[in-house]
């Protein structure tokens, strides 16, 4: 398995002012994603970002809002932009692991709450 | 629309109880997890199911993928306080083996 840690665990921020979340796993991975999930439902795949190509984002979701960076193996960071408070949401990053366990197994960061006022 | 349906979306029972609850989906999934979130944390894996009929138990927890691959179940047995949290099914398509698509979700409280 994998250990994933996220920065800041939690944030309260203003209108119109951007918030940058770094993910660090404790080894180095292919495929790293970022997931948004409102309180107490479920997640919502935001991107993927690979190391050395450019994110691949889902329906709904633009590189201007989401900007995503991914410099190595190990760390990635997303930049929630010109922020609303539709934007208050707990933001998590995963990885893949492929190989050890039958199907796609992905492993979860703790999160990081984010309100917007 | 969500791709995976899970029933009920929310169930408070008393410790000691048994319950079930269901992931259901019209798509044939390749492989499915079930997840468990506790407040403040990311989903923590459970168990993945592979093949159609499939059967896993971990502890008081019957995992059961159903045989034509859409749809799979989670039951408790006797439940416990520290049962309590959000839980998500998640499946990986066929046609998009690197996207998994989660469900969504049961809050599951436990009365002592």
């Amino acid at each position: 398995s994998a250990v994933i840690s996220q920065k800041p665990s939690r944030d309260i921020c203003q209108r119109g002012t951007s918030l940058t979340i770094q993910c660090q796993v404790d080894s180095q991975v292919t495929m790293m994603f970022w997931y948004r999930q409102q309180p107490g439902q479920s997640l919502t795949l935001i991107a993927t970002a690979n190391q050395g190509s450019e994110a691949t984002y889902e329906s709904g979701f633009v590189i201007d809002k989401f900007p995503i960076s991914r410099p190595n193996l190990t760390f990635s960071t997303l930049t929630v932009s010109n922020m609303s408070p539709e934007d208050s949401s707990i933001y998590l990053c995963s990885v893949e692991d492929r190989g050890l366990a039958r199907g796609d197994t992905q492993y979860f960061g703790p999160g990081t709450r984010l309100t917007v006022l | 629309t969500q791709l995976l349906e899970q029933s009920p979306q929310f169930l408070s029972i008393q410790e000691g109880e048994n319950l079930t609850v269901y992931c259901n989906s019209s798509s044939v999934f390749s492989s499915l997890q079930w997840y468990r979130q506790e407040p403040g944390e990311g989903p923590v894996l459970l168990v993945t199911v592979v093949t159609g009929g499939e059967v896993k138990k971990l502890k008081r927890l019957t995992f059961q993928f159903g045989d034509a691959r859409k749809d799979s179940s989670l039951h408790i047995t006797a439940a416990q306080t520290g049962d309590t949290g959000l839980y998500l099914c998640a499946g990986v398509r066929y046609s998009s083996a690197s996207k998994i698509i989660f469900g969504s979700g049961t809050r599951l409280s436990i009365r002592p």
